[in-house]
């Protein structure tokens, strides 16, 4: 049975960093593009970054390029998402999510809350 | 990037309706790269539908996806309990992957 657990989620001030994890079990964790999902408080969903299983394809949304960096540690069976610069948007539960496009498995989520 | 706009908002429905869900995209989606998912309170989505009308693990036949280029559909055949929730396309035919806003189901 796959299963995503997701941690590393707190409170931080605006400007600062947090490191978020994802562990995978279940499956071929090397063998699947992996991503992260956010969803504001009581919105939508919105993609925010995706690495294939090799680590060469990489993308992320607009709205954090150039602030976060997605990375894997396929012999750990692990996804990491490195927050800096955060700003008060950036408040959300974050999943990752196992899926090229579309995606058949979630985590259970772990919240980040930007607030000084 | 993609704007997917869904509707309506929110649905307000008997358990045994038939449902059917709106999805329309800004732009073609390319080779019908669209996905359905459903969301209940308090809990992660869950994948619904890919690749515009195949249903994923597990999912009761009543879903049904549909469509092309920039209009799609979701259809519930016949409302159970267990199916209010809120529902969301996503496109993933160019990056970056977007979602539509979502139209809630109640009763």
């Amino acid at each position: 049975e796959v299963e995503l657990v997701e941690s590393g989620g707190g409170l931080v001030q605006p400007g600062g960093s947090l490191r978020l994890y994802c562990g995978a079990s279940g499956f071929t964790f090397s063998s699947y593009t992996m991503n992260w999902v956010r969803q504001a408080p009581g919105k939508g969903l919105e993609w925010v970054s995706l690495a294939n299983g090799g680590s060469t394809t990489i993308y992320y949304a607009g709205s954090v390029k150039g602030r976060f960096t997605i990375s894997r540690d396929n012999a750990k069976n692990s996804l990491y998402l490195q927050m800096n610069s955060l700003r008060d948007e950036d408040t959300a539960v974050y999943y990752c999510a196992k899926g090229w496009g579309h995606f058949d498995n979630w985590g259970q989520g772990t919240l980040v809350t930007v607030s000084s | 990037e993609i704007v997917l706009t869904q509707s309506p908002g929110t649905l307000s429905l008997s358990p045994g309706e038939r449902v059917t869900l709106s999805c329309r995209a800004s732009q073609s989606v390319s080779s019908s790269y669209l996905a359905w998912y459903q969301q209940k309170p308090g809990q992660a989505p869950r994948l619904l539908i890919y690749g515009e009308s195949s249903r994923a693990t597990g999912i009761p036949d009543r879903f049904s996806g549909s469509g092309s280029g920039t209009d799609f559909t979701l259809t519930i055949s016949r409302l159970e309990p267990e199916d209010f929730a809120v529902y969301y396309c996503q496109q993933y035919g160019a990056s970056p992957w977007t979602f539509g806003q979502g139209t809630k189901v109640e009763i």
